[in-house]
């Protein structure tokens, strides 16, 4: 069965700073893309940035590029969401997705939470 | 660069058919077939219910089914059931801006 399960979300001061995690399991990781994806809550989903197998091509939204950081660690199965520079619009749940196909996400974590707020 | 366009809400009764609209651009939807919709319940994290258009993951209800025309998706339902309600987002590759994938704002179905 695959799982994705994130860790690392929190309240966080505007202009902090998180690193969010996500243990994969059930699949062979190092098979696939991944992605990041946000919702703020009572919105649609928003996606943040995504990676591909050998950490060779990353992409990001306009508005997380030079903030955060995307990475992998394919022997430990884990993707991870480096994330400087905190903004109150950064709030919301950040999901980690398994990318099957252009711009689709077969699987979801269940997400976890960050609160940017003074 | 704005998310694709979803109504608000729809409802329908049980065993009814019901169509959800996703409108977006030739840079999005009119010009790729990597269109999906997910289905959201309360709490829970969104579930893959339709990709490239048309095709259903293994497990999802034949009940479902895409369509596209020109710049619009569309995600039908069949025989309604009340275990349908919840929230449906599309989505669609697009090469606008940096933008990998957008989203919709999503349609709230509510089964009377």
């Amino acid at each position: 069965e695959v799982q994705l399960v994130e860790s690392g979300g929190g309240l966080v001061q505007p202009g902090g700073s998180l690193r969010l995690s996500c243990a994969a399991s059930g699949f062979i990781f190092s098979d696939y893309w991944m992605s990041w994806v946000r919702q703020a809550p009572g919105k649609g989903p928003e996606w943040v940035a995504y990676i591909n197998q050998d950490e060779s091509k990353k992409s990001y939204v306009d508005s997380v590029r030079g903030r955060f950081t995307i990475s992998r660690d394919n022997a430990k199965n884990s993707l991870y969401l480096q994330m400087n520079s905190l903004r109150a619009e950064d709030t919301g749940l950040y999901y980690c997705v398994r990318d099957s196909k252009a711009a689709t996400s077969d699987y979801w974590g269940q997400g976890t939470l960050i609160t940017v707020s003074s | 660069q704005s998310a694709l366009t979803q109504p608000a809400s729809v409802s329908g009764s049980p065993g009814q058919s019901i169509t959800f609209s996703c409108t977006g651009t030739n840079s999005d939807v009119g010009s790729y077939n990597f269109v999906s919709w997910y289905q959201q319940h309360p709490g829970k994290a969104p579930k893959l219910i339709i990709y490239e258009v048309t095709n259903r993951p293994s497990g999802v209800s034949n009940r479902f089914s895409g369509s596209k025309s020109g710049n619009t998706a569309s995600l039908t339902i069949s025989g309604l059931q009340a275990e349908d309600e919840a929230d449906y987002y599309c989505s669609s590759y697009t090469t606008s801006s940096s933008l990998d994938r957008l989203f919709g704002g999503g349609t709230k179905l509510t089964v009377l």
